[in-house]
Formats: structure tokens, C-alpha cells, sequence
């Protein structure tokens, strides 16, 4: 059975802290990676990973991707009050999406 | 990039009766839309997946007769919550694709149904 799985389900940091996000997956038919950032309502897109090793980056947000070992981080550095959200990470299987939990990031002053 | 109106934001309605969220992509042709349900602090769940001209394929567990999904044109898809209860309360959130492919989805706004 396909499964997405991140970690941790919640988290709480200091402005200016550091936080890395994971995803680990398992499905049949990999094509991409992809995570969302779900403030409110809508999730907003961030990033496709489709390759390992590669890492994409967005001002102070960057993910990698490891098709060996099954994973996904998403990384923000000096996070700030408005990167408060829920972090998603679903995976493409040719256009079937599965999501994970998601990760409650919450950033306090 | 890519814009989806889903409406309404919020609706609250009586036992029994139907509720029709609205699911358009505004300035690209989808294809392809998806459904999802999300109740508080958990995963977004695929309900169905919506294709143009074709009949929604259901995911395993959801009810084809209640939640009715209609795809009429490339730019708007509709779901129907048939003859609502309380337990069908819950986030509706819809997504599309702007390529082929269903590469990247862009999602709706959601809508927040209670049913009293």
C-alpha cells in the first residue's frame, strides 16, 4: 500500500531558528515529489523534486530529494512569523497525488 | 502562476439537503481536477478525480451517489453533496492541473461545509 509519511507532525521554533521538515514515501510508479505550504485554506506550491541530489531552493526554503533512500527534506533557515503554516508533502504517482500528514510548523517571536 | 476559484468559502446548511461547490481554474484549461476532503489536523484525502467530458473515478470508500462530481467544461467542475449529514461536515478542498501530465496541481481556496 502506497503511504506518505512526515515528520514531525508538529513543531514549534524561535524566529531566526532553523527547521528541516522530512517526507519518506513508498509508492509504486515514483514520478515527483512535491511540497506545499497550506496557510488557512489553500495549499500554495513550493517545490518538484523529480531528481536525487538536487536541490532546489527559494529564498530561505530549499528541498532535496533522495530516490534511493526514500525521502524528502524541506529546509527553512531563518524562519520568520509568517512561515507559521502546514507543510505538505505529497507524491506523484503519473498523476495520482497521495499527501502526508503534513508538519504544523509554528514560529513565535 | 496558475489560479482555481472554488466556491462558496463556507456553507452551513440543513440535514438533508444537497450543497453544490464549484471548482473553476480561471485563467488556464484543466484537464483534470481533483477532490479532496480534509478533516482538521490531518492529510488531505483524495475523494475523486474529476475528467472532462468523462465520468469522476472515485476513490475506494467514497459514495458515487453522494458525492456527485460534474465536469462539464474544461475550466469547471462541480461537486455535489447529496442529501448532506452532520458527519459529511468537513473542509472540501479542489485542485487542477494546467498540463497533460498532472504535473503540478494548483489548488482552490477550499470550502468549509457544516451540516446541522
Amino acid at each position: 500500500e502506497d503511504k506518505v509519511v512526515q515528520s514531525p507532525l508538529s513543531l514549534v521554533v524561535h524566529e531566526g531558528d532553523t527547521v528541516t521538515l522530512n517526507c519518506s514515501y513508498e509508492v509504486t510508479n515514483f514520478r515527483s515529489l512535491l511540497w506545499y505550504k497550506q496557510e488557512k485554506k489553500a495549499p500554495t506550491f513550493l517545490f518538484m523534486l523529480t531528481s536525487s541530489g538536487i536541490e532546489k531552493k527559494s529564498g530561505r526554503l530549499s528541498s532535496i530529494l533522495d530516490k534511493k533512500e526514500l525521502f524528502s527534506i524541506l529546509n527553512i533557515t531563518a524562519t520568520q512569523t509568517g512561515d507559521s503554516a502546514i507543510y505538505l508533502c505529497a507524491v506523484d504517482s503519473w498523476g495520482k497525488f497521495q499527501f502526508g500528514a503534513g508538519t504544523q510548523v509554528v514560529v513565535t517571536p | 502562476g496558475a489560479v482555481v476559484s472554488q466556491h462558496p468559502s463556507r456553507v452551513i446548511c440543513k440535514s438533508g439537503t444537497s450543497v453544490k461547490i464549484e471548482c473553476r481554474s480561471l485563467d488556464f484549461q484543466a484537464t483534470t481536477m481533483f477532490w479532496y476532503r480534509q478533516f482538521p489536523k490531518q492529510s488531505l484525502m483524495l475523494m475523486a478525480t474529476s475528467n472532462e467530458g468523462s465520468k469522476a473515478t472515485y476513490e475506494q470508500g467514497v459514495e458515487k451517489d453522494k458525492f456527485l462530481i460534474n465536469h462539464a467544461s474544461l475550466t469547471l467542475s462541480t461537486l455535489t453533496v447529496t442529501s448532506a449529514h452532520p458527519e459529511d461536515s468537513s473542509f472540501y478542498i479542489c485542485s487542477a492541473s494546467r498540463d497533460r501530465g498532472n504535473e503540478k496541481l494548483f489548488f482552490g481556496s477550499g470550502t468549509q461545509l457544516s451540516v446541522l
